[in-house]
């Protein structure tokens, strides 16, 4: 596609719902991280993918973080028992050789 | 953790005017991009500047690095009000390949007309 898709735009989540977040990256663009923005902040590394192959998790909060990319292309970023503090923007971002990053608008995500 | 931080925390200027946004970095680096996001929309690149280059130019933009100091300066000029935004600088600390980026903490710019 011409971006990257993120999907849903905004999830509002009881706290301790499981929670899916989609990420479609630039077709053919072999890296893949996500990010979390917490308000006023800037966002935050979370983990990263090289085709299927997930080389860094070092961001992952908990272990209720759990990322997958199985095919090389889309990713689930899956949050499982929400809490509060989950509460946050999830962004998305692809690279093809490392130098410049295209980010989608990010998956606002509020647990009440 | 954040990289470091973004000076100043928020900027008010008029239409026209030069806006000057300011970051500093705590490890080595590989380069150092700069993004602009709009309120409650992604994060778009802006510019990217090596570890071996002291300064680049980009229409209206103006980046400097200076490693000695850890630190950079984006500058844009004649500025508008469609430059409303938060300004990120990002550090990539590995060479040649994709690696995470550490994000500072942002500028709030607002330009009014």
């Amino acid at each position: 596609g011409a971006g990257v898709s993120q999907s849903p735009r905004y999830k509002v989540a009881k706290r301790g719902q499981d929670v899916a977040l989609r990420c479609d990256p630039i077709s053919g663009h072999v890296s893949l991280f996500w990010y979390q923005q917490a308000l006023g902040q800037g966002p935050e590394f979370l983990t990263y993918f090289q085709n299927e192959a997930q080389l860094d998790k070092s961001g992952l909060p908990s272990d209720r973080f759990f990322a997958e990319r199985p095919e090389g292309s889309v990713s689930t970023l899956k949050i499982q028992r929400t809490q509060q503090e989950d509460s946050a923007v999830y962004l998305c971002a692809s690279s093809s050789h490392g130098l410049g990053y295209t980010f989608g608008s990010g998956t606002r995500l509020t647990v009440v | 953790s954040q990289q470091g931080e973004e000076d100043p925390q928020a900027l008010s200027i008029q239409e026209g005017e030069n806006a000057t946004m300011n970051c500093s970095y705590k490890t080595s680096i590989n380069n150092l991009q700069w993004y602009r996001q709009n309120s409650g929309r992604g994060l778009v690149h802006l510019i990217l500047i090596r570890s071996n280059e002291r300064e680049k130019h980009s229409g209206r933009l103006r980046v400097t690095l200076d490693t000695s100091k850890k630190s950079s300066s984006l500058l844009i000029t004649a500025s508008r009000a469609a430059d409303t935004a938060s300004y990120f600088c990002a550090t990539d600390a590995l060479a040649g390949t994709a690696s995470k980026l550490t994000f500072g903490t942002g500028t709030r710019l607002q330009v009014t007309l």
